[in-house]
C-alpha cells in the first residue's frame, strides 16, 4: 500500500463548480499535512497546511480526519486558473528527522 | 530573483556520462533536498542534508551522490548516467524551525539517451 494515496483524476469541472479531492495516508504517526499545487512542468508550491480543526483560505478548505487517516481539499467557485495538479503531502518524524511523503497528485481541469 | 535556483534547467546527455546538477538558495535554510519526479510516481526523495557536510540517503539514492560544501549549495551527481534516470529533478529547502514546509527550485529536466 502506498504511504499517501490520491485519485489521479483528471477531474474536469466547469467554471464555478465545487470540487473535492481526497487523500489517505498509511502512517498513523504522521504529524503534519499539506496540500501543494503544481502547475504543468513547474515546481510544487505550498497551497495550504491542514490542521485538525480544519482550515479555510478563501475558496479553499482543508480538512483532516486523523481517526480515518484521511485529508480533503475543497475548492469552491472554481476558476480556470485553478487548473493544476494538487499534491497531498504528509510529514512524519523518523529517526533521521522530519520526512515529507508526497502523493502522486490529483489533476484538476477547470473548463469554460 | 528566485530564492531557490537550479542549473542547468534542461540537459540531454548520453549513457555513461557523469552529470552534476546544482542547487543554490538564498533563503538561509539549513535543510536541503533532492527529489526526482516521474509520471505516475510522484516526487521521490533521493538525498537530503540538514547541515553542511550532513548527508542522508532518501528512498532512491542508488546511482546518485550529493555534496553539501556550503549552507547555500547542494549538488547532485550522476556518476554514470543511465536512461532510467531520465526525469524531472527538483531541489528543495526547508527551515529547521518551521513546520517543514518545503520551497522548491524550478526543476531540471534531464534526458539520458
Amino acid at each position: 500500500r502506498k504511504e499517501v494515496e490520491q485519485d489521479p483524476g483528471p477531474f474536469n469541472v466547469p467554471e464555478g463548480a465545487t470540487v473535492a479531492f481526497n487523500c489517505t495516508y498509511s502512517n498513523s504517526a504522521s504529524q503534519s499535512f499539506f496540500w501543494y499545487r503544481q502547475d504543468c512542468r513547474k515546481e510544487p508550491k505550498l497551497l495550504m497546511s491542514v490542521y485538525s480543526s480544519g482550515n479555510e483560505d478563501g475558496r479553499f478548505t482543508a480538512q483532516l480526519n486523523r481517526a480515518s487517516q484521511y485529508i480533503s481539499l475543497l475548492i469552491r467557485d472554481s476558476k480556470l486558473s485553478d487548473s493544476a495538479t494538487y499534491l497531498c503531502v504528509v510529514n512524519f518524524l523518523t529517526g533521521g528527522g522530519n520526512k515529507l511523503t508526497f502523493g502522486t497528485g490529483t489533476q484538476l481541469k477547470v473548463e469554460l | 530573483d528566485a530564492d531557490v535556483t537550479q542549473t542547468p534547467r534542461n540537459r540531454i546527455t548520453k549513457t555513461g556520462k557523469r552529470i552534476m546538477l546544482e542547487c543554490s538558495q538564498t533563503k538561509g535554510h539549513d535543510r536541503m533536498y533532492w527529489y526526482r519526479q516521474d509520471p505516475g510516481l510522484g516526487l521521490r526523495l533521493i538525498y537530503y542534508s540538514f547541515d553542511v557536510k550532513d548527508i542522508n540517503k532518501g528512498e532512491i539514492s542508488d546511482g546518485y551522490s550529493v555534496s553539501r560544501q556550503a549552507q547555500a549549495k547542494f549538488s547532485l551527481s550522476l556518476e554514470s548516467a543511465i536512461p532510467n534516470q531520465t526525469a524531472l529533478y527538483f531541489c528543495a529547502t526547508s527551515d529547521l524551525k518551521g513546520n517543514n514546509e518545503q520551497f522548491f527550485g524550478p526543476g531540471t529536466r534531464l534526458t539520458v539517451l
